[in-house]
């Protein structure tokens, strides 16, 4: 298996660009789950899907973050407008869910700089 | 909300010792991953222990659920083990992860 794919890898935009961010889950694997990644926070949880269904998204910042799951092998997160603060390493991960006992494994990141 | 506390944070070390990383955390859980970050970025899943000990080759991470802490120990520590190493914890279902801050290990030929 390829692994969790994620594209861009690295992503430049400019203040007030709208940025989508793809990810494509292992196949077979029921959950999916979006993290960001700075050197003031940390790894954050974002949002996460089982099924398909968001379960949790409170951990999106704000409005202005929005993340879609339209199948089982696809996921975006969009930044409508971004702002320079948006810059962070964006993850994705996916498992297989459906115990308590869930190994997730994890896409490469896309670096995303806003200017 | 659970947090997870990590220490220490940064670790060097000269090749060869034995190293320990702790991480506590204060609410239960079903779970406990331990994760590596190398500079190149990428994250790799180490451990996921819900009780007890695991070993995979040098790495072996314990669990104390009553005490709410975790140990990583890598024997006979080597440069190719200078990454990142994080711990994370679980709820149950496919809850997503929370993270401690990670400890930045250097081990040094």
């Amino acid at each position: 298996d390829a692994g969790v794919i994620q594209s861009p890898r690295h992503e430049v935009t400019e203040m007030g660009q709208e940025v989508t961010l793809r990810c494509k889950p292992i196949s077979g694997h029921n959950s999916l789950f979006w993290y960001r990644q700075t050197m003031m926070r940390g790894l954050e949880l974002l949002i996460y899907f089982n099924n398909n269904v968001p379960i949790d998204d409170s951990g999106m910042p704000e409005d202005r973050f929005s993340a879609k799951m339209p199948n089982a092998s696809f996921s975006t997160l969009k930044i409508q407008p971004s702002e320079p603060r948006d810059s962070a390493v964006y993850f994705c991960a996916s498992s297989s869910g459906g115990t308590n006992y869930n190994e997730q494994f994890f896409g490469p990141g896309t670096r995303l700089t806003v200017l | 909300k659970n947090e997870v506390e990590q220490s220490p944070q940064n670790l060097t070390a000269q090749e060869g010792e034995f190293i320990t990383i702790n991480c506590s955390y204060s609410v239960g859980i079903s779970a406990l991953h331990w994760l590596q970050q190398h500079p190149g970025g990428g994250i790799v899943s180490l451990f996921m222990l819900s009780s007890g000990k695991k070993k995979h080759g040098r790495l072996i991470a314990t669990i104390n659920i009553q005490e709410k802490h975790s140990s990583l120990h890598i024997t006979a520590s080597h440069p190719r083990d200078s990454a990142v190493y994080i711990c994370a914890v679980s709820g149950g279902g496919a809850d997503g992860l929370t993270f401690g801050k990670g400890t930045h290990l250097i081990i040094q030929p």
